[in-house]
């Protein structure tokens, strides 16, 4: 059964704290990107990575850290330097950067104490 | 500055009736069109697509027509059901030029029984 799978589907986040958002796709596709949700706007993007061991900042990288040592694997990190972290976050791939369509997990809301 | 727009944040139609979404877009060098549909606390899934060289394209209920001159595009719905009631992102990219999506703020669709 292929697809994308974000977890955890919720997640706290204390003053201060690091935490890291999990993207894993058995797709076989080469580009994995990382979008903010907040309400009344639409997907913004943070990162994106069109091929293992790169990735480029998006819109609103600021704040956020990602890697891609597997082409499987995609993990978002929020950084204490987030000032504003609570939103809905979008993981997705496509087969090619910019080419296709993409394809989206059930996302993860992240909400701070 | 949006350079997608979904200028109805919200939108109510008659089961059966018709359901027409609008986008509008500013970036001339704009290829390629999505629309997607997303239900709460879920990630967007996709909908139909449109490339320049057309105007229309069509799949099942749910036809897609672009006004290149207006920067416009539409999905319409027909008949709407019940089960159409989600959110609805229009998505552009020029991708001839290999860039990534962008996306508008989305519409909220409401079919009422």
């Amino acid at each position: 059964d292929g697809g994308i799978t974000q977890s955890p589907k919720y997640l706290f986040r204390k003053e201060g704290q690091n935490v890291t958002l999990s993207c894993e796709q058995n797709l076989n596709h080469d580009a994995m990107y990382w979008y903010r949700q907040d309400p009344g706007q639409g997907l913004r993007l943070i990162y994106y990575s069109q091929i293992v061991n790169d990735f480029q900042k998006g819109d609103i990288a600021e704040g956020y850290s990602v890697s891609r040592e597997k082409k499987e694997s995609f993990p978002l990190t929020v950084t204490s330097a987030q000032k504003n972290p609570t939103a809905f976050y979008l993981c997705a791939s496509s087969i090619s950067q910019g080419q296709n369509i993409q394809y989206f997990g059930a996302g993860t809301r992240l909400s701070v104490l | 500055d949006q350079q997608v727009k979904q200028n109805s944040p919200s939108l109510s139609v008659q089961e059966g009736r018709i359901s027409i979404l609008n986008c509008d877009y500013t970036n001339s060098m704009f290829d390629y069109f999505l629309w997607y549909k997303k239900y709460p606390a879920e990630g967007p899934t996709f909908l139909i697509s449109i490339s320049s060289i057309k105007d229309k394209n069509e799949d099942g209920r749910f036809t897609v027509f672009l006004n290149k001159s207006a920067k416009h595009l539409s999905l319409h719905i027909v008949p709407s059901q019940p089960g159409d009631s989600a959110v609805y992102f229009c998505a552009a990219s020029a991708r001839h030029y290999g860039q990534n999506f962008v996306f508008g703020p989305g519409t909220r669709l409401s079919v009422l029984p």
